[in-house]
């Protein structure tokens, strides 16, 4: 059974710091490019990071960029959004997710998304 | 940067069909695969197509993806509604730039 399970979410005051992790079971974590999304409370869905199998290359959208850092620990399964120097505007629910790689070795696509983590910026 | 934009919502009636438009501002729609997810309430997104026009496995044949490079646009259709449908649906795709942007959304009503 797949699973993906976020962790790490709370109340971080602004300008504090949080970090997220992601485990993962049931698919091989390894073979996939990884991603968080963010969904702000009432509104859609936001791209914030993605990072390949290897851990070698990472991308950020422009409202994180400089604050966040996206990580991974292939043996641990894992994945990691380290958060820092948080605004308000980074409230909101964290999904990890493979939006942007989505084929297994046998060229089937797979859909993997956990329920996320509850991040909420405030004093 | 580009941008992709969704109506607010739509509706239809049990049995009827609905299309979701979804429109690039700054590049071809075409030069980038397109993703549709579906969100119900309390709940995280499921693809619904991807790669434009795919179907996952287990998602109705109801639902039908397509690219119009006239207008710019992708569009989700979704024929025999049912009420289960009623969900936010988004629209994905990708940038040489930005790398990964998500349409604002569509609430649609059965």
């Amino acid at each position: 059974e797949v699973q993906l399970m976020e962790s790490g979410g709370g109340l971080v005051p602004p300008g504090g710091s949080l970090r997220l992790s992601c485990v993962v079971s049931g698919f091989t974590f390894e073979s996939y490019a990884m991603t968080w999304v963010r969904q702000a409370p009432g509104r859609g869905l936001e791209w914030v990071s993605t990072l390949t199998g290897s851990g070698l290359h990472s991308f950020y959208s422009y409202s994180v960029r400089g604050r966040f850092t996206i990580s991974r620990d292939n043996s641990r399964h894992t994945l990691f959004l380290q958060m820092n120097s948080v605004r308000a505007e980074d409230t909101g629910i964290y999904y990890c997710a493979n939006p942007t790689d989505f084929y297994d070795s046998n060229g089937s696509f797979q859909d993997y998304w956990g329920q996320g983590t509850l991040v909420t910026v405030s004093s | 940067n580009f941008v992709l934009t969704q109506p607010h919502s739509v509706s239809g009636s049990p049995g009827k069909t609905v299309t979701i438009s979804c429109t690039r501002t700054n590049g071809n729609i075409a030069s980038n695969y397109v993703q549709w997810y579906q969100q119900r309430p309390g709940s995280a997104p499921t693809t619904v197509i991807y790669e434009d026009s795919h179907r996952p496995s287990g998602v109705p044949d109801r639902f039908s993806g397509s690219v119009d490079s006239s207008s710019n646009s992708a569009s989700l259709t979704i024929s025999g509604l049912e009420t289960e449908d009623e969900a936010d649906y988004y629209c994905q795709s990708y940038d040489s730039d930005i790398f990964v942007a998500f349409g604002g959304g569509t609430k649609l009503t059965v």
